[in-house]
């Protein structure tokens, strides 16, 4: 079973623009994680939130959480050609494996 | 360094089929180990996972089957392929006793077609 969906199913930018991507979710979580995936390749872990967690940076990268809406959204400032991908949020609700949604696909154009 | 290692990368086999796909982890002992399927433009179908050599846990009913012979070593197997069993299959590990939530380290992909 599916439980984050990301938001929008497609984005395309120009260079230089800001990216953001939404992650709904249904059930309470333990962390939610978000995930690179180039065409064709494996996913690539970009950063986990705990849910006592509201914000984290990495680079250019901001993930928020906000649990009171199951809802988490990843901005990626200042893009790239390189950043084009797909982006998936993944949910730990323990005991069991991470859930991923359907992803995110992002072209950014040069 | 832990590194994870998939084969085959591509397979194109007839429907009827058998199927086993490798996946070994270096670098790590007593690893997570996943199976996950992804349908063309879709997102993660978790298939198997495995806390232990010979524990096995499936998600999906389906007539594929996973084994884990050692400890950094998860096989995917299937005696009679099906046209829907095509899609592109990921590896992946976690560290930690048990599922804890930890980040997952994925092995590079197998795209699998079934004709």
């Amino acid at each position: 079973s599916q439980q984050g969906e990301e938001d929008p199913q497609a984005l395309s930018i120009q260079e230089g623009e800001n990216a953001t991507m939404n992650c709904s979710y249904k059930t309470s979580i333990n962390n939610l994680q978000w995930y690179r995936q180039n065409s064709g390749r494996g996913l690539v872990h970009l950063i986990l939130i705990r849910s006592n967690e509201r914000e984290k940076h990495s680079g250019r990268l901001r993930v928020t959480l906000d649990t009171s809406k199951k809802s988490s959204s990843l901005l990626i400032t200042a893009s790239r050609a390189a950043d084009t991908a797909s982006y998936f949020c993944a949910t730990y609700s323990g005991n069991t494996p991470l859930v991923f949604g359907k992803g995110t696909r992002l072209s950014v154009i040069a | 360094s832990q590194t994870i290692h998939q084969w085959p990368a591509t397979l194109v086999q007839p429907v009827g089929s058998p199927l086993s796909l490798e996946c070994t982890v270096e670098g790590t002992s007593n690893p997570n180990l996943y199976w996950y399927r992804q349908a063309a433009g879709r997102g993660l179908q978790l298939l198997f996972y495995s806390v232990g050599i010979g524990q096995i846990s499936s998600e999906v009913p389906q007539n594929l089957s996973a084994s884990r012979p050692q400890d950094r070593q998860f096989i995917l197997s299937s005696k009679k392929l099906l046209l829907s069993d095509s899609g592109f299959y990921l590896c992946a590990w976690s560290a930690g006793h048990g599922i804890g939530g930890e980040k997952l380290f994925f092995g590079s992909g197998t795209q699998l077609s079934v004709l």
